[in-house]
């Protein structure tokens, strides 16, 4: 089946506007991460959605940082009044019970704050 | 959270030679796994292993959890085994939940 999808694929946008990353999790599975690799780096945690708990929000660097999930599937990570620090890759995961809690990502959004 | 130490962070191998990834995490984990970022910045799942061991062709991985580490192997190594190794762990009793990365091993490996 169809892996997990991001979109846009690269964002280019100018210092103290805001972005929306998109991401299309793995058909049925209940848990949804995002994570951001900042250059030559290593995956920094920011959100996780699992089914309908409450979100895990610890990872998110400020209040300009948000998520959320429509109808258990879909998610959308916004970044209001972007900083040149923002930019990052921006990576999506999605895991479930029945493939044995792995973690499976998406090819990620490439975002540059100018 | 959980600290997760990859070494070595760079390598650098001939073509055919075969190498030895290790990653110590600094508490118990219920999940680990292995993952090979592409040069095209993919993360590719290699092995879901928070214990015992496993193979799939030329890799093969250990994972000894009471002893806090982990072992990724490579046979045979090929130029498109390049790219940034990292290893990640999950701690805690949840079944899901968020993953703890360490920072990687960049690994080149030259024809």
């Amino acid at each position: 089946g169809a892996g997990v999808s991001q979109s846009p694929s690269n964002k280019v946008t100018e210092k103290g506007k805001d972005v929306e990353l998109r991401c299309d999790p793995i058909s049925g599975h209940t848990a949804l991460y995002w994570y951001r690799q900042s250059l030559g780096q290593g995956l920094e945690f920011l959100i996780y959605f699992q089914g309908n708990s409450a979100p895990d929000k610890s990872g998110l660097p400020s209040d300009r940082f948000s998520a959320e999930r429509t109808g258990g599937s879909v998610s959308t990570l916004t970044i209001q009044r972007t900083q040149q620090e923002d930019s990052a890759v921006y990576l999506c995961a999605s895991s479930s019970m029945a493939s044995k809690e792995t973690q499976y990502f998406g090819p990620g959004t490439r975002l540059l704050v100018l | 959270g959980i600290q997760v130490e990859q070494s070595p962070p760079d390598l650098i191998l001939q073509e055919g030679a075969n190498s030895t990834l290790r990653c110590n995490f600094s508490d118990s984990v219920n999940n680990l796994q292995w993952f090979h970022q592409n040069p095209w910045g993919q993360l590719i799942n290699l092995f879901y292993i928070p214990s015992g061991t496993k193979q799939n062709g030329r890799l093969s991985a250990t994972t000894v959890a009471t002893e806090r580490y982990s072992l990724l192997y490579i046979s045979s190594s090929q130029t498109t085994d390049s790219g940034v190794y990292f290893c990640a762990v999950r701690s805690g009793g949840s079944t899901l939940g968020r993953l703890y990365f360490g920072r990687g091993t960049q690994l080149t490996v030259w024809p």
